[in-house]
């Protein structure tokens, strides 16, 4: 089945920088989500972008979205050691489940 | 509100024996799905829901593994018998559609087969 692929595998930076994360995918989809996941928790909903939308904002994070290149990049600006979790993007491709790829770790250090 | 909850959160017993997790979606969702985390497959989907009458088993990896949804306050995930290799954290993520909207998640069961 298809599967978002996050690059980088990992990432780290420091506080105050920015992160970008990218994902890409196989085939046409409905929408795209990026989650975070904290050492020991469940996945956290951060963003959902539609196939129709280029880019949306929510604090801190922007996502963009390139349908034509199938693909996807997540920018935190400004990192804070709080920030750092493993962060997975999802596809829905058909209106029904999502498909995560492996994700991508983004540790930041003060 | 209260999230998706689930119990146990950890959960070891010795191979061959019978397995459950539960699962208490947010009320009012009507999609639930399960889902195994490990290192090297990350994150599977394994069936899901949709008002209470499961969608999609092909993620379910053998017949030992087994899910119901009697109704909508609560699933279970039962493996029977459990083996070492099916160690892994095991989520459950309610949403309150199947598509086209996030998916809330538990905090997990994490599971170890000896």
């Amino acid at each position: 089945s298809q599967q978002g692929e996050e690059d980088p595998q990992a990432l780290s930076i420091q506080e105050g920088e920015n992160a970008t994360m990218n994902c890409s995918y196989k085939t046409s989809i409905n929408n795209l989500q990026w989650y975070r996941q904290n050492s020991g928790r469940g996945l956290v909903h951060l963003i959902l972008i539609r196939s129709n939308e280029r880019e949306k904002h929510s604090g801190r994070l922007r996502v963009t979205l390139d349908t034509s290149k199938k693909s996807s990049s997540l920018l935190i600006t400004a990192s804070r050691a709080a920030d750092t979790a493993s962060y997975f993007c999802a596809t829905d491709e058909a209106g029904t489940a999502l498909i995560f790829g492996k994700g991508t770790t983004l540790s930041v250090s003060s | 509100d209260a999230g998706v909850i689930q119990s146990p959160r950890h959960e070891v017993t010795e191979m061959g024996q019978e397995v459950t997790l539960r699962c208490k979606p947010i009320s009012g969702h009507n999609s639930l799905f399960w889902y195994r985390q490990t290192m090297m497959r990350g994150l599977e989907l394994l069936i899901y829901f949709n008002n209470n009458v499961p969608i999609d088993d092909s993620g379910m990896p053998e017949d030992r593994f087994s899910a119901k949804m009697p109704n909508a306050s609560f699933s279970t995930l039962k493996i029977q018998p459990s083996e070492p290799r099916d160690s892994a954290v095991y989520f459950c993520a309610s949403s309150s559609s199947l598509g086209g909207q996030p998916q809330h998640f538990g905090d997990g069961t994490r599971l170890s087969i000896l």
